[in-house]
């Protein structure tokens, strides 16, 4: 059963840094592309960051670009997205979700997300 | 430049089918895929490469789509159907993931 799992959430101050984690069961991440997304308060959804399933190749929102770093370690079967110079628009709540093997779109698993707030 | 324009409301009557519409350049040259998000819940995949139904998902749940634009129809809605509808995208150049505003479906 794929299943993902995020953390590392929490309330942090402008300007601070926090760093999510994802956990995979049931596959292997390094077999798929792997994203993080977010979602505001009561807004839509908002794509952040890609990394292929090499690991070579990693794409992020220009919104974050600068700022964002998405990675993962396969041993751990884990992806994470460092975050620094956090701002209070970048509070919502992150998930990681599960592209194709060969393909970053579309997300047919994605796990139930970590709250960031920014304040 | 590349968006994804979606209706921030569709209202029908259970049983009757409702019709989300998504619209965007970047459709002419990429697949559109739909997700459906209950309130407190993650976004689940309900169509993808504009047509196609992952297993699990019920079949009333259709899609297609002509020139700039991706629909996607419930035909038959239920209670349970009642979320929020994402289209999702990417660029024209194939690089960046586009998502458009989402439609509150409402079964009245």
């Amino acid at each position: 059963q794929e299943q993902l799992v995020e953390s590392g959430g929490g309330l942090v101050k402008p300007g601070g840094s926090l760093r999510l984690s994802c956990v995979a069961s049931g596959f292997i991440i390094s077999d798929y592309y792997m994203s993080w997304i977010r979602q505001a308060p009561g807004k839509g959804l908002e794509w952040l960051s890609y990394i292929s399933p090499s690991g070579g190749f990693t794409n992020h929102a220009d919104s974050v670009r600068e700022r964002f770093t998405i990675s993962r370690d396969s041993a751990k079967n884990s992806l994470f997205l460092e975050m620094r110079s956090l701002r209070a628009e970048d509070t919502a709540l992150y998930y990681c979700a599960r592209g194709r093997r060969d393909d970053y779109k579309p997300n047919d698993y994605w796990g139930q997300g970590t709250l960031v707030t920014v304040s | 430049s590349d968006v994804l324009t979606q209706p921030p409301s569709v209202s029908v009557s259970p049983g009757q089918t409702a019709r989300i519409s998504c619209s965007g350049d970047a459709l002419t040259k990429q697949y559109g895929h739909w997700y459906q998000q209950r309130p407190g819940q993650a976004p689940i995949l309900v169509i993808y490469k504009d047509n196609a139904r992952p297993s699990g998902i019920p079949e009333r749940f259709s899609g297609s789509s002509s020139g700039s634009v991706i629909m996607l129809t419930i035909s038959g809605v239920q209670a349970e159907d009642e979320a929020d509808y994402y289209c999702q995208s990417a660029d024209t150049t194939g690089t960046f993931v586009l998502f458009g505003g989402g439609t509150r479906l409402t079964a009245l």
